[in-house]
């Protein structure tokens, strides 16, 4: 069955310093993942996707990520985080067809990020 | 472009009461889901809708949840009677089809269950 875990509940970092969260998945196929960002009292906001191509993809805000099939890793990076990226990060893997009806989405339980000034 | 609207934003209920919730999808987006996030744990698909038909609905406690989407546009999800455990952040989201997976998320209601 698929999963995804995220090994880290909590991180902290000082502002200024970088950032990478972890995220591991299981797929019998070729995985889509995603990474969501959730403020408090907000919604999900994706920050970017894999589906297929470079294994490093960049989103919005100056994340990137990085596809590595032989970890089944897409592990979460940021080179300087701001005050404002605290929040919670989930990963997810997209199961079923891209484009298809049965695309639902498997989240791991989420990293909580507090950054200190 | 507006996003996906929910309401109400929060709900206290005492157990065995029941509650109903609202979304409004983004405009033309066929796709409609709805999520439970308990605390501390991610999102988890209860039913996915693709215009006012059926999709997924494997993971939804069908004794005591019921969702519909009439005319494929606005969602209801109910929950009769509810629970404690049914405490949680429930949220929905749209997609349009040929986009994929790209599911744009609501605030979300947060259910607190006394």
């Amino acid at each position: 069955a698929q999963s995804v875990t995220q090994p880290d509940i909590h991180i902290t970092v000082s502002e200024g310093a970088s950032l990478e969260l972890r995220c591991n998945y299981s797929y019998g196929a070729t995985p889509y993942l995603f990474w969501y960002v959730q403020s408090p009292g907000q919604g999900l906001q994706l920050l970017l996707k894999y589906f297929s191509g470079d294994t490093l993809v960049q989103g919005i805000k100056g994340f990137e990520a990085e596809f590595k099939r032989s970890q089944s890793s897409f592990n979460l990076r940021k080179p300087s985080v701001h005050w404002s990226d605290a929040a919670e990060y989930f990963c997810a893997v997209g199961s079923g067809n891209y484009g298809g009806a049965t695309n639902k989405l498997i989240f791991g339980t989420g990293t909580l990020l507090a950054v200190q000034p | 472009e507006a996003g996906v609207a929910q309401s109400p934003r929060y709900k206290i209920i005492e157990k065995r009461q029941s509650v109903a919730f609202w979304c409004n999808p983004i405009s033309g987006h066929a796709t409609l889901y709805w999520y439970q996030q308990i605390l501390g744990q991610g999102p988890k698909l209860l039913i996915q809708f693709q215009n006012n038909g059926v999709v997924d609905d494997s993971q939804l406690p069908k004794d005591r949840f019921s969702a519909e989407r009439l005319k494929g546009v606005d969602s209801t999800l109910k929950i009769q009677p509810a629970k404690l455990e049914d405490s949680a952040v429930y949220l929905c989201a749209s997609s349009l089809m040929r986009a994929g997976m790209d599911q744009y998320f609501g605030p979300g209601t947060r259910l607190l269950v006394l």
